[in-house]
């Protein structure tokens, strides 16, 4: 079975400063996905950014970007130009690539991100 | 508009109650799950409504009844709970099908539902 671990509870960062949050999975698939949600106080979790294990380039999206490692099953979340709307618990996931998963993502713990402004 | 809303937003109910969850899903999905939250606990899938065929997680007790009656309604029905039942649940919708793992899950805001 799949599993995901966050192994940094919680996180601090100085607005405007980077920060990464750390994310490593275990599988034995070779075909698989990989995400990173966050959930503000609202509780609605939204997608951050997301990575096909296929491609080797990192995802990036405006001032989030992943250093994906696989050979070493490691998925981090690098948050740059902190700014205090990004305070938030962030969760890392993964979803395997077969058919029988019926799409089920494998969440981790999480990691909540507090911004000092 | 989160395109995936669910009512009620909170519920306080006795263990003896009869209550349902309700989630609807505005973005055309053809896959709908219903999370677990609990403090300190990873999210824990307890259904999925897949190309309208129903995929059950053997750890969820027979006191939560999923309902699927279409591709974007998805209920929760909850009878006899535990306090330990007590948690936020998530609602969620995704594209599903071949060449589509990738496709995000979609969120709402989740249930946050109080068994005392």
């Amino acid at each position: 079975a799949q599993t995901v671990t966050q192994s940094q509870p919680e996180m601090s960062v100085q607005e405007a400063e980077t920060v990464t949050l750390s994310c490593t999975y275990d599988t034995s698939e070779s075909d698989y996905y990989l995400f990173w949600y966050k959930q503000p106080p609202s509780r609605q979790m939204i997608l951050v950014i997301r990575q096909e294990a296929y491609k080797q380039q990192n995802a990036t999206e405006n001032r989030f970007s992943v250093n994906f490692q696989k050979a070493a099953k490691s998925f981090s979340l690098k948050i740059s130009d902190s700014q205090l709307g990004d305070a938030a618990m962030y969760f890392c996931a993964y979803r395997s690539g077969d058919g029988g998963s019926q799409g089920n993502l494998i969440f981790g713990k999480g990691t909540k991100l507090s911004v000092k402004p | 508009e989160t395109g995936v809303t669910q009512t009620p937003r909170h519920l306080v109910m006795g263990m003896t109650n009869k209550k349902s969850l309700k989630c609807e899903q505005h973005l055309g999905h053809n896959a709908m799950y219903w999370y677990k939250q609990s403090a300190k606990k990873p999210l824990e899938l307890m259904f999925v409504y897949s190309l309208e065929e129903r995929v059950e997680n053997n750890s969820v007790p027979s006191r939560f009844s999923p309902e699927c009656p279409n591709s974007s309604h998805l209920f929760l029905h909850l009878h006899t709970l535990q306090p330990e039942d007590s948690a936020l649940y998530l609602c969620a919708s995704s594209q599903a099908g071949l060449g589509l793992h990738n496709s995000p899950l979609h969120f709402g805001n989740g249930t946050r539902l109080t068994v005392t």
